[in-house]
């Protein structure tokens, strides 16, 4: 069963960029059956797609966000990470990993979720 | 302002039925049959309740169903149980440029 796990800090400052992880267990990160993606939700609010990559290193971007984005993968680590830079307090969020089918825009592979305050 | 206009609340007792809609365009429900929906408990992690419009994943009971019409997307819960009560989110795909979209997420609650 493939489990996904983020981890990062849980403060940055206004300004400095976000960066998390996310570990996938139990799989492969190169299995051809899922993109990798990563989903935030400020709280007491809704959804919102960032991007998502391929384990071959394609990768797809939120329009609204794709200027501050970058998502990356590391295939020996089975891992995949996010880095969001130029913060502000609506960044403020829960930063959730996801796996899925990114053409047919759903995610059934979710982590617990982090959240990451942007506080000076 | 989310892509995808969803009612803030939504409301049945034990055993009844609910239907949530998910408003749409052209652009992104109306054009293509890739509307999920999402179960979130509070605290946790949105589950995957529908894809494809319909179609339901492994695990999922068949209490829950969705349908589309035009650039209206509904999830519909029948025989509602306690465990229902959460918050609802749907999604679309919305052609390459956007790729998807999120709706703004309806509270459901099993009086």
């Amino acid at each position: 069963q493939v489990q996904l796990q983020e981890s990062g800090p849980g403060l940055v400052k206004p300004s400095e960029t976000l960066s998390l992880t996310c570990t996938v267990s139990g799989g492969s990160i190169t299995s051809s059956s899922y993109y990798w993606g990563w989903i935030r939700q400020p709280p007491g609010k809704g959804l919102e797609w960032i991007g998502s990559i391929y384990y071959s290193g394609s990768t797809y971007y939120n329009p609204s966000l794709k200027s501050r984005v970058t998502i990356s993968v590391d295939t020996p680590k089975n891992q995949f990470s996010l880095k969001l830079s130029s913060v502000t307090a609506a960044d403020t969020a829960v930063y959730y990993c996801g796996g899925g089918q990114l053409w047919l825009f759903y995610f059934d592979l979710w982590g617990r979720g982090t959240l990451v305050t942007v506080s000076s | 302002q989310s892509a995808l206009t969803q009612p803030p609340s939504a409301s049945g007792s034990p055993g009844q039925s609910v239907t949530v809609s998910c408003t749409g365009t052209s652009s992104d429900v109306g054009s293509y049959n890739y509307v999920s929906w999402y179960q979130q408990h509070p605290g946790k992690a949105p589950k995957l309740m529908i894809y494809e419009v319909s179609k339901r994943p492994s695990g999922v009971p068949d209490r829950f169903s969705g349908s589309k019409s035009g650039n209206t997307a509904s999830l519909t819960v029948s025989g509602l149980q306690a465990e229902d009560e959460a918050d609802y989110y749907c999604s679309s795909y919305a052609g390459i440029n956007t790729l998807g979209v999120f709706g703004g997420g309806t509270k459901l609650t099993v009086l």
